[in-house]
């Protein structure tokens, strides 16, 4: 079956700009985490939504960062005021099973990224 | 808070065996797992181990666990010119998202 899915795959904005990123997890997963992977770096955890419980949104950086999921399914991270250090790829995962619940490994599966460059 | 580490680069001859190491902070880990990413593409699930094994093995890759030194390990045997990549290790504590650590890149020589 498919994989999680992102789009666009590249991106290239004009800092002070708006973007929207999408991603479209696995059919029926019900977790769906947003990461950032800048530059040489590991993975920053951005946000987490778990069903139709409110979302964990410790990991944004600024209130120009907001994300939402809607019927479950497909999110959108926007990036308000883009700024040149918003610059990394951003990675959004999907996990089966209910919070709390393990389901196999609990494996997250990665889509391939959306790679934000602010000029 | 969680914190993960990992050595930054590792070089090895193709065929030699590479070893990845890893260092953690939050003993309440559940599934511990290793990723793989090649250049310009999305982070592919290696391996894990669960937090009461400490050793687990799958073909070319050996994992080792010791929670008492909160220290985890990825041993590629005979290592190929197609492991060339970043190595990711990542922690999941059952709380939200694993905590990753800033990857190894593995070189492989010919």
């Amino acid at each position: 079956g498919a994989g999680v899915s992102q789009s666009p795959s590249n991106k290239v904005t004009e800092k002070g700009k708006d973007v929207e990123l999408r991603c479209d997890p696995i059919s029926g997963h019900t977790a769906l985490y947003w990461y950032r992977q800048s530059l040489g770096q590991g993975l920053e955890f951005l946000i987490y939504f778990q069903g139709n419980s409110a979302p964990d949104k410790s990991g944004l950086p600024s209130d120009r960062f907001s994300a939402e999921r809607t019927g479950g399914s497909v999110s959108t991270l926007t990036i308000q005021r883009t700024q040149q250090e918003d610059s990394a790829v951003y990675l959004c995962a999907s996990r089966s099973g209910l919070a709390g619940e393990v389901v196999g490994n609990n494996e997250q599966f990665f889509g391939p990224g959306t790679r934000l460059t602010v000029l | 808070g969680e914190d993960v580490e990992q050595s930054l680069f590792l070089s090895v001859r193709e065929g030699d065996s590479s070893v990845i190491n890893c260092t953690y902070t939050d003993s309440s880990s559940t599934y511990l797992y290793w990723y793989k990413q090649e250049p310009g593409a999305g982070l592919q699930l290696l391996t894990y181990i669960f937090s009461n094994m400490d050793m687990k093995q799958d073909q070319r890759l050996t994992v080792l666990l010791n929670k008492k030194d909160k220290h985890l390990s990825l041993r590629i045997a005979d290592t190929q010119t197609g492991d060339s990549a970043i190595y990711f290790c990542a922690i999941d504590t059952g709380r939200r998202a694993l905590t990753f650590g800033s990857g190894t890149r593995l070189q492989v020589q010919p």
